[in-house]
């Protein structure tokens, strides 16, 4: 089945440490996204890409870092700039983006904690 | 701006009775909005989208969203909640360019017995 894949599902970081969580797609989707979502808050993007060797900035990016080598993977780095990183990542991907009606597909995603 | 307001941060309902879960939303042109879902420890789950094609939008598992550009509104509403319809629940709506979703703050729905 096609999907998107989010892992590890939960993680831990000491302090000081970079952490990178995997997001992986067979949807053939374009357009790929980072979210923070934090409790009683929606949804913040974080980076999104909607082309393989490009990615541009979303609402919340400073701390993190993403990469876009390959179309189906799309990795968020966590940095040691990231002073609060404790929150639940989701990952989505959709067709590239046209026209503003394609909906996004979601990861289960990724929960940080700090050690 | 675009922008979207769920105007109840948690709604409680008993099973078999009608849900109403409310969004208004501010745009600056025809908007493209979206009725996610969420259970616990999830990704989201696309409910139902509108996109212009008619007012009254069906979506899965029984919900359905109208689109009321007079009021700005774009709430969600089943007939008969069920218990596995305990979970949260975003309004979104789609910026202009690229694509960008702008999510509101998410209700939470609580069905009981």
């Amino acid at each position: 089945d096609g999907g998107i894949t989010q892992s590890p599902k939960y993680l831990f970081r000491k302090e000081g440490q970079n952490v990178t969580l995997s997001c992986e797609q067979n949807l053939n989707h374009d357009a790929m996204y980072w979210y923070r979502q934090d409790p009683g808050q929606g949804l913040r993007l974080i980076y999104y890409s909607q082309i393989v060797n490009d990615f541009q900035k979303g609402d919340i990016a400073e701390g993190y870092s993403v990469s876009r080598e390959k179309k189906e993977s799309f990795p968020l780095t966590v940095t040691s700039a990231q002073k609060n990183p404790t929150a639940f990542y989701l990952c989505a991907s959709s067709n590239r983006q046209l026209n503003s009606n394609q909906p996004q597909h979601f990861g289960d995603g990724t929960r940080l904690s700090i050690l | 701006a675009q922008s979207v307001t769920q105007l109840d941060s948690h709604v409680s309902v008993s099973e078999g009775t009608p849900v109403l879960l409310r969004c208004n939303y501010s745009s600056s042109y025809s908007p493209s909005l979206f009725w996610y879902v969420q259970h616990p420890n999830k990704g989201l789950q696309l409910l139902l989208k509108y996109t212009s094609a008619a007012t009254l939008v069906k979506g899965i598992n029984g919900f359905e969203a109208e689109f009321k550009k007079s009021e700005t509104s774009f709430h969600l509403t089943k007939p008969s909640a069920h218990m596995s319809d305990a979970a949260e629940y975003f309004c979104v709506v789609s910026d202009s360019y690229g694509g960008k979703l702008i999510f509101g703050q998410g209700t939470e729905l609580s069905v009981k017995p």
